[in-house]
């Protein structure tokens, strides 16, 4: 099965100061790869997935970008951090190893902005 | 586009009595539909998850029931038990996970479970 992991855990950052948050996945191969961000006590916001290296759809306008420079990776990241850009945010792979995947989740980076 | 709405936001229930989740969803195209389970300061986990040729799916004391014509789906959680507290989250897509297709998930806004011992 597929084993997703991101890092760090916890951020506290500044606001002005850059970020990257990093995802790889472990036990599939050409995953699509997802960037959640989800508020406090509040539901998951998709912005970025990929289907395969360097391909990055963006679902909402916003101060982040995303990268993806191998298969298993993907970033996260922003040149001035917001206020707002504080959240806990989520990695999640699709697996295409057989018709039965599911989307599956990381355990999160929980980022505050200062 | 997709729209997934999930009642009720919070929920407390007896310890050994059964707690009942809904979602509605809009995208008549959608035919899947997860559940994921999250617990405080971690990722969701799936728990179960049902297809549009399914009406219902069972997993010991977890089921999901699936009403195409309405366009709603529920969890069932029977035998509720202190470790099933966690907010739940229902999700729909249009595209069951294939080697060929991207999905994207639309989420519900959760609902908080709290079993009272």
């Amino acid at each position: 099965s597929q084993t997703i992991h991101q890092w760090p855990a916890t951020l506290v950052q500044p606001v002005g100061s850059p970020l990257s948050l990093e995802c790889t996945v472990e036990g599939t191969s050409n995953p699509n790869l997802y960037w959640y961000r989800q508020a406090a006590g509040r539901g998951l916001q998709l912005l970025f997935y990929s289907v395969g290296i360097g391909q990055i759809s963006s679902e909402v306008p916003q101060n982040l970008s995303a990268s993806r420079p191998q298969d298993r990776q993907f970033i996260l990241s922003s040149k001035k951090l917001l206020l707002s850009d504080s959240g806990f945010y989520l990695c999640a792979s699709t697996g295409r190893l057989s018709f039965t995947d599911t989307q599956y989740f990381g355990p999160g980076t929980r980022l505050t902005v200062l | 586009g997709e729209n997934v709405e999930q009642h009720p936001s919070t929920l407390s229930v007896q310890e050994g009595d059964s707690a009942v989740i809904k979602c509605t969803y809009s995208d008549s195209a959608s035919n899947y539909f997860p559940w994921y389970k999250q617990e405080l300061g971690k990722g969701p986990q799936l728990i179960i998850d049902i297809r549009s040729n399914v009406g219902e799916k069972k997993d010991q004391r977890i089921a999901v029931t699936l009403n195409k014509t309405a366009k709603h789906f529920s969890l069932h959680i029977t035998e509720t038990q202190p470790e099933d507290s966690a907010v739940y989250f229902c999700a729909a897509s249009p595209n069951p996970p294939t080697n060929f297709g991207n999905e994207k998930l639309t989420f519900g806004t959760g609902t908080r479970l709290t079993i009272i011992p």
